[in-house]
């Protein structure tokens, strides 16, 4: 059963604390994204890798950090530096250049 | 930067009815894809279309594309209550590296 999956689904960060957000696929893809989306808003572009061992950062790399050890996942971290973290995180993957397959994404809360 | 943008930000129709979205670009794509996205969920590819194609269908969609005026349209037919949800467009730029997404168009359809 081919997917792509995030956990957790929701998540509780207190301010000053960096939280880790997981994503894996085993669709073979070496392509994988984070993406962020506030209320009644589009997609944005946080980082992107195409290659285990490298990434690139997208539109809103400020205050995240990610790594891409293995082909499977690609784990997100939201570290305090982001100053306005609650969002929906999305995370995808792809054959490079083709659609992206979605996972069904992580709903952040700073309380 | 969001290269899309889509028309109208938001559309309600009636069960049975065509629904039409159109998405307009700025600068030169690889080819532009389009996506649905259920309230609160990841986002599902639907239809992608390469920039020398004109026109493609899958089903009860049909994508347009018009290189010369940088715009897209995405048309549902005899569309149901289930159709509801917002629809996006992305656009894969030259480099093909990563998806630039529009601010999406929500889609109402009442039984």
């Amino acid at each position: 059963d081919g997917g792509i999956t995030q956990s957790p689904k929701y998540l509780f960060r207190k301010e000053g604390q960096n939280v880790t957000l997981s994503c894996e696929q085993n669709l073979n893809h070496d392509a994988m994204y984070w993406y962020r989306q506030d209320p009644g808003q589009g997609l944005r572009l946080i980082y992107y890798s195409q290659i285990v061992n490298d990434f690139q950062k997208g539109d809103i790399a400020e205050g995240y950090s990610v790594s891409r050890e293995k082909k499977e996942s690609f784990p997100l971290t939201v570290t305090s530096a982001q100053k306005n973290p609650t969002a929906f995180y999305l995370c995808a993957s792809s054959i490079v250049g083709e659609g992206e397959f979605f996972g069904p994404g992580t709903r952040l809360t700073v309380l | 930067s969001q290269q899309g943008e889509e028309d109208p930000q938001a559309l309600s129709i009636q069960e049975g009815e065509n629904a039409t979205m159109n998405c307009s670009y700025k600068t030169s794509i690889n080819n532009l894809q389009w996506y649905r996205q259920n309230s609160g969920r990841g986002l599902v590819h639907l239809i992608l279309i390469r920039s020398n194609e004109r026109e493609k269908h899958s089903g009860r969609l049909r994508v347009t594309l018009d290189t010369s005026k940088k715009s897209s349209s995405l048309l549902i037919t005899a569309s149901r209550a289930a159709d509801t949800a917002s629809y996006f467009c992305a656009t894969l730029g030259p480099s093909g590296s990563r998806l630039t997404f529009g601010e999406g168009t929500q889609l109402t359809v009442n039984p």
